[in-house]
């Protein structure tokens, strides 16, 4: 079945250190987003990307870096200078096609804990 | 630029009851409006979208929402509430390129 995977599902850290959050999909999607979600403040946009070898700042990316070397792959590093990083990660995917309706297609999340 | 507004944080209903979430947005053109459902440490799910046509539009598991230009509004709306409906739900403003733009939720619990 298509969809998008994303890996951990749950990753514990100490403070200082990178962490690399994974999401993978196989629904043939050119963009591809980074969402931060914590309690009561919805959802925030750190990154995305449209096509490949090219990305953009959304609108907490300070902290974080991506990159996008395949159209299946959208990887998110969770750096140092991230100043409160444990939170739920969300990937989502997007067919930039003709005709989209313009609906997100979610992964099932990843929960980072920094202790 | 877009925003959402959601007023209510927290919603409790009774099982069988009627459930109205409200949600407002700010878009500058005519704009892809969606729901989505949470259920708790999982991905969103798409319930429904509008994005022309008639206003009122179907979803799944019996939702259903009307947008009102005038009201700059995008309600949900169920008449009979399931216990398997509680879950946080999220108002979405879109754009034709993909990014959207989420309201805070409103997490619905359904009294027995």
């Amino acid at each position: 079945d298509g969809g998008i995977t994303q890996s951990p599902k749950y990753l514990f850290r100490k403070e200082g250190q990178n962490v690399t959050l994974s999401c993978e999909q196989n629904l043939n999607h050119d963009a591809m987003y980074w969402y931060r979600q914590d309690p009561g403040q919805g959802l925030r946009l750190i990154y995305y990307s449209q096509i490949v070898n090219d990305f953009q700042k959304g609108d907490i990316a300070e902290g974080y870096s991506v990159s996008r070397e395949k159209k299946e792959s959208f990887p998110l590093t969770v750096t140092s200078a991230q100043k409160n990083p444990t939170a739920f990660y969300l990937c989502a995917s997007f067919p930039w096609t003709s005709g989209n309706t313009g609906e997100l297609f979610f992964g099932e999340g990843s929960r980072l804990t920094v202790l | 630029a877009q925003s959402v507004t959601q007023p209510d944080i927290h919603i409790t209903v009774s099982e069988g009851a009627s459930l109205e979430l409200r949600c407002n947005y700010s878009y500058g053109a005519t704009p892809y409006l969606f729901w989505y459902v949470q259920s708790p440490g999982q991905g969103l799910q798409l319930l429904l979208k509008y994005f022309s046509g008639d206003t009122l539009v179907q979803g799944i598991k019996g939702f259903e929402a009307e947008f009102k230009r005038s009201q700059s509004s995008f309600n949900l709306r169920k008449p009979s509430v399931h216990w398997s409906d509680a879950a946080e739900y999220f108002c979405a403003v879109g754009e034709p390129a993909g990014k959207s733009t989420f309201g805070d939720g409103t997490t619905l619990t359904v009294k027995p």
